[in-house]
């Protein structure tokens, strides 16, 4: 157990539609990451936040949001979703060590039908 | 970004040896390097990671070449449990994302 908690687990909505996912990071770290790997990509980061700000983007869609609340569990927004979306989104957090090492949770199963 | 290179894959009997190579010869002077693996429908799990000189934890062995280069990481007795995707990462400072590149298969036979 990371100590990175997700939810839902597993989620089937349809084409256009928008969900939530949320983590909650282990405690104490400032630091969380969501990452998303589908069968024909490898793990994609998206986007990271720090204590309540956007730090850093990487690969993700303008339709996608994310953001991280004072009590520091954050939640990914995916909206007008499409069939190319179904995938496991990983959340991560980290205590910001030299190492910088960063710990996963189980991730959220997204199917889109 | 430093970039590490991996085989695709790689096979291994049980209670056998493991030594997992990645190439990073870009490395720069402050690059940690983490070793992550992921079982299958799993998020990925932090194995080990070193700076310069060679770790040991619990879960694996990790060999850091004398010019930083290239690493191993070494499971001592591979298990059936130990076939996952093995991922070698440098992380370029604290707070930044991980990006993972494409790993090592391990498959391990009884």
């Amino acid at each position: 157990d990371s100590g990175v908690t997700q939810t839902p687990k597993h989620l089937i909505t349809a084409t256009g539609q928008r969900v939530t996912l949320r983590c909650s990071p282990r405690s104490g770290d400032l630091s969380v990451y969501w990452y998303q790997q589908s069968l024909d990509q490898g793990l994609q980061f998206l986007i990271q936040y720090y204590n309540g700000e956007e730090r850093a983007k990487g690969n993700i869609l303008e339709r996608f949001s994310a953001q991280q609340f004072p009590d520091l569990h954050s939640e990914l927004n995916l909206s007008s979703l499409e069939l190319g979306d179904s995938a496991l989104y990983f959340c991560a957090s980290s205590a910001r060590d030299r190492a910088n090492t960063i710990y996963f949770g189980e991730g959220s199963w997204l199917t889109v039908v | 970004d430093a970039k590490t290179t991996q085989p695709n894959s790689m096979e291994s009997n049980e209670e056998e040896p493991v030594h997992l190579p990645c190439n990073h010869s870009t490395i720069s002077g402050t690059d940690y390097i983490h070793w992550y693996r992921q079982l299958p429908s799993q998020g990925p799990e932090y194995v080990i990671h070193g700076l310069t000189s060679n770790v040991n934890n619990r879960m694996a062995s990790l060999a850091i070449a004398e010019d930083r280069k290239s690493s191993t990481l070494i499971l001592h007795r591979a298990t059936l449990r130990d076939a996952a995707v093995y991922y070698c990462i440098l992380a370029h400072q604290a707070g930044t994302a991980l990006i993972f590149g494409k790993g090592t298969t391990l498959s391990v036979s009884s």
